[in-house]
């Protein structure tokens, strides 16, 4: 069956350019959530909804970053004025129930 | 601050179990240990979860100590394939629970 997907794979961005990375969920997942993972390093919590409710934004490192839902399925993950330390692979999960997480492959996202 | 400790990197032999161990000395009563590896250049991918009782599925064991300050992961019978990061992640509900922190989690090398 179809997995989580997320588009582009690979994105290069100049300095200061807007990004927009896209996480297509598996079909009736209700969680989804949006994760940095910076070379060499475990994954970093972002943010989290539950359908098209944004119920925990926590982790989201500036007020650059912006994700939303708004249909409760797909969501996008905005980066405005991209900074070269937001250079990292960003990875979207989604959850039936909230307990199992299947991941998308992430988007690998590199600001020069 | 992190609520497991895993050693940075581990071998094993093809064919051989590989034991991974990780410690969670803080858990408290309702908190769950969730593993999850991650191959290179992939998502992660769910193995196995547990709250006292020892765990089986058809990827792995999950042994929990009596006292649940620590557990063990084990893969009975290590392929090159199972060469991955693991992760050892103690969340709190098992549903609807956006608490999944990952660590910097064992690189585990499986050898021919």
């Amino acid at each position: 069956g179809a997995g989580v997907s997320q588009s582009p794979r690979y994105k290069v961005a100049k300095r200061g350019q807007d990004v927009a990375l896209r996480c297509d969920p598996i079909s009736g997942h209700v969680s989804l959530f949006w994760y940095q993972q910076a070379l060499g390093q475990g994954p970093e919590f972002l943010t989290y909804f539950q359908n098209e409710a944004q119920l925990d934004k926590s982790g989201l490192p500036s007020d650059r970053f912006f994700a939303e839902r708004p249909e409760g399925s797909v969501s996008t993950l905005k980066i405005q004025r991209t900074q070269q330390e937001d250079s990292a692979v960003y990875l979207c999960a989604s959850s039936l129930e909230g307990d199992k997480q299947y991941f998308g492959p992430g988007t690998r996202l590199t600001v020069t | 601050d992190a609520k497991t400790t895993q050693p940075t990197s581990m071998d094993c032999a093809e064919g051989r179990a590989a034991n991974l161990p990780c410690n969670h000395s803080t858990i408290s009563g309702n908190e769950y240990v969730y593993w999850y590896r991650q191959i290179h250049s992939q998502g992660p991918q769910y193995i196995i979860h547990g709250l006292k009782n020892n765990e089986t599925n058809e990827m792995a064991s999950l042994i929990i100590t009596e006292d649940r300050k620590s557990s063990t992961l084990i893969l009975p019978h290590a392929t090159l394939r199972d060469t991955a990061v693991y992760y050892c992640i103690v969340r709190g509900a098992l549903y609807n629970n956006n608490d999944m922190r990952f660590g910097a989690g064992t690189r585990l090398t499986v050898k021919p």
